[in-house]
């Protein structure tokens, strides 16, 4: 079946370092969505990109959707405390649901 | 985005017995779905909970563990049925527009069973 892998599991990093995780699917997405997980929180949604090689940026974040629409990059720049989380990417599979990926575990180091 | 209220907010059960979790959203939306995210794990998606018709269940889960009500475009129910320890875990309800647009969670009900 479909699946989505992501790189790292766990990223500790000390405060204002910079940070990526990586996505990748096994399938050709039809977008992929970034979420953001606090620790104790639900699940927070943070961008959407569809097109093949698009690149968005949201103040520190900045995200990017491969060529092929198989795999994706989360990249913050300069890490603060408030950046702590889980990072999930989700790939809506072309006729299918959603399948999230096992997530990025950051912690930030004051 | 659309104001979601999931409650219990979390609840300790008996081994054998069920509950019933509420997701209520402030406005109608097309698609509700429910989640199972185990302590330390991602999410796994449940059923996508249909107005009106039976809800589609993903593979691994059933009708008869988990049944899904939705009455209208603005509220949805899980039950958990006869609940044993391997059912301890946080389930979410999300909405969203379609299937593969954007979704946004409720706070989740943390379900311990004894």
């Amino acid at each position: 079946g479909q699946q989505v892998m992501q790189i790292p599991q766990y990223q500790h990093v000390q405060e204002g370092e910079d940070f990526t995780t990586y996505c990748n699917s096994s399938t050709t997405l039809s977008n992929i969505q970034w979420y953001k997980q606090r620790p104790g929180g639900h699940p927070v949604f943070l961008i959407q990109l569809v097109k093949s090689g698009e690149v968005k940026k949201q103040k520190r974040l900045t995200f990017q959707f491969g060529e092929a629409k198989k795999n994706s990059s989360l990249h913050i720049t300069a890490t603060q405390t408030t950046d702590v989380g889980t990072y999930f990417c989700a790939g809506p599979f072309y006729g299918q649901n959603f399948v999230f990926g096992p997530g990025t575990r950051l912690s930030v180091l004051p | 985005s659309a104001v979601i209220s999931q409650k219990p907010s979390r609840d300790i059960c008996q081994r054998g017995t069920s509950l019933t979790i509420q997701c209520q959203v402030d406005s109608q939306v097309t698609m509700m779905f429910w989640y199972r995210q185990q302590p330390g794990q991602s999410l796994t998606l449940i059923a996508t909970a249909n107005q009106g018709s039976e809800a589609t269940y993903e593979s691994g889960f059933v009708i008869d563990k988990f049944p899904i009500s939705r009455p209208n475009l603005t509220f949805s129910t899980l039950t958990v049925s006869n609940m044993s320890p391997e059912d301890s875990s946080i389930y979410l309800c999300s909405v969203g527009a379609a299937d593969n647009q954007p979704q946004h969670f409720g706070d989740g009900t943390r379900l311990s069973i004894l």
